[in-house]
């Protein structure tokens, strides 16, 4: 299975921050890397896909890249509203695996 | 839109069979390019893509469950189910839905059922 290392585990940000969160895959995975958000209690959320499309309806403070293995996700102004665990997922390979999962805290 | 929600008993005996059904509206599951998948998530852990089915009926199951899951679909009902033989407390964990979509060179999950939680308790 393609492991797949997301750091932090967790983040404390103030409203306006920039955050990044990084994904790191353990074998090649070209672009093929989404990224969900997870509010307690809810399903996950399409964010990114492709490594750096927005899906549609998406707010545009989200966006992604990727640079070989490693993969960034990345809020440009934090808002309230961003507080949940965001979750990276890989496709090149069965079986889908996903990161761990950073949780994001407000200060 | 397209909607899922899985149903299914919250409790469970442990040595028993995990039974969910998940019932798609909105949209047909026979449709091509969709697998319909199942992803389930310990209490405060991360995620575990448990298999899938496709349109066709074909099927693909995570190595590390496949011994114990089916995954099968009711065209008819418009609905997939899961099934996991031989549970432990380990299986005890909030089940999603997902659909799986898939093109060539893309594929995601979206959108996800609100998610069900089976406890395995005697």
């Amino acid at each position: 299975d393609i492991h797949m290392t997301q750091s932090p585990s967790s983040l404390s940000a103030s409203v306006g921050d920039r955050v990044t969160i990084t994904c790191q895959a353990s074998q090649d995975i070209s672009n093929y890397l989404n990224w969900y958000q997870q509010k307690p209690g809810k399903a996950p959320k399409l964010l990114i896909y492709d490594a750096s499309n927005l899906q549609t309806g998406v707010p545009s403070r989200f966006s992604g890249s990727a640079s070989g293995t490693d993969f960034t996700f990345t809020i440009i102004s934090l808002q309230p509203e961003d507080i949940a665990t965001y979750y990276c997922q890989q496709y090149d390979n069965l079986p889908q695996t996903f990161g761990q999962g950073t949780t994001l805290e407000i200060k | 839109q397209v909607q899922l929600q899985e149903s299914g008993p919250g409790l469970v005996k442990p040595s028993q069979t995990l039974s969910l059904t998940c019932t798609v509206s909105g949209g047909s599951i026979s449709s091509g390019g969709y697998f319909w998948s199942w992803v389930r998530q310990h209490p405060g852990k991360g995620l575990e893509w448990i298999g899938y089915i496709y349109s066709s009926g074909n099927t693909y199951y995570n190595p590390s469950l496949k011994s114990r899951v089916t995954i099968s679909a009711d065209t008819s009902k418009n609905q997939f189910s899961l099934k996991l033989t031989s549970v432990t407390v380990a299986d005890t964990a909030v089940y999603y839905c997902a659909r799986d979509v898939s093109s060539a060179l893309s594929r995601w999950f979206d959108p996800w059922g609100q998610g069900t939680l089976v406890t395995v308790s005697s």
